[in-house]
């Protein structure tokens, strides 16, 4: 079960695109999901927090009209980086979690993202 | 100074040793603890998950939470070669407002076995 469904898992495009990457719980209702980034060797940085209906919550240092979340159902959440740019390359992961209190966070594989 | 520390290894260690993994924490409002696992180009898998202090354990792996020291482990024992991957510590403090829990992760500490 938790189980956390990414796509797409690799990305490469031109500077200037905007890509879109969606976030999937497929066997349970996630009324909060999560996008973290990873740069190589290190660890994983909070970008924002996204409520099912609500506007995200973004991180200090993230622009909200670069990333841009969705989370228009209980099982899906979009992330769309705005005009790519080289340093946008990255690893984004997303995470779901059921319930209110602390239930632990499960994970998607992440995508990567190339920009050119 | 990091809120989460986590020494990124590289650690390697021969098949069916003990292995110990270490995060301490300068924050004191954190009460949930959690250990991930992450493979190459994979996202973290949950593997333990503890509330305050104690020890819980679940088949080879065992967490350890010492509240009072800001200090937790993991410990694997009899490793396999399968065990290699990156290990993060992540820990919240009580998120139930909105029902958002939000993560501090340790850098990672990257784990081979050696057959």
């Amino acid at each position: 079960g938790a189980v956390v469904s990414q796509h797409p898992s690799w990305v490469i495009c031109k500077s200037g695109t905007s890509v879109k990457i969606e976030c999937r719980s497929l066997d349970f209702q996630a009324t909060t999901m999560f996008w973290y980034r990873q740069f190589p060797k290190q660890s994983l940085m909070l970008m924002a927090t996204s409520n099912e209906g609500s506007k995200a919550t973004y991180e200090q240092g993230v622009e909200k009209d670069k990333f841009l979340i969705n989370h228009a159902s209980l099982t899906l959440s979009t992330l769309t980086v705005t005009s790519a740019h080289p340093e946008d390359s990255s690893f984004y992961i997303c995470s779901a979690k059921t319930g209110v209190g602390n239930q632990p966070q499960h994970f998607g594989d992440g995508t990567r993202l190339s920009i050119l | 100074q990091k809120e989460v520390e986590q020494d990124p290894g590289p650690l390697s260690v021969p098949e069916g040793a003990i292995v110990s993994l270490n995060c301490t924490y300068s924050n004191s409002a954190f009460q949930y603890f959690m250990w991930y696992r992450q493979y190459s180009r994979k996202g973290p898998e949950l593997l333990m998950y503890t509330y305050s202090s104690g020890n819980k354990e679940d088949g080879r792996f065992t967490a350890q939470v010492d509240k009072s020291s800001k200090y937790i482990s993991l410990f694997i024992r009899d490793s396999q070669p399968s065990d290699s991957a990156t290990y993060l510590c992540a820990m919240s403090a009580d998120g139930r407002f909105q029902g958002a829990q939000k993560l501090v992760f340790g850098q990672g500490t990257r784990l081979t076995i050696n057959p």
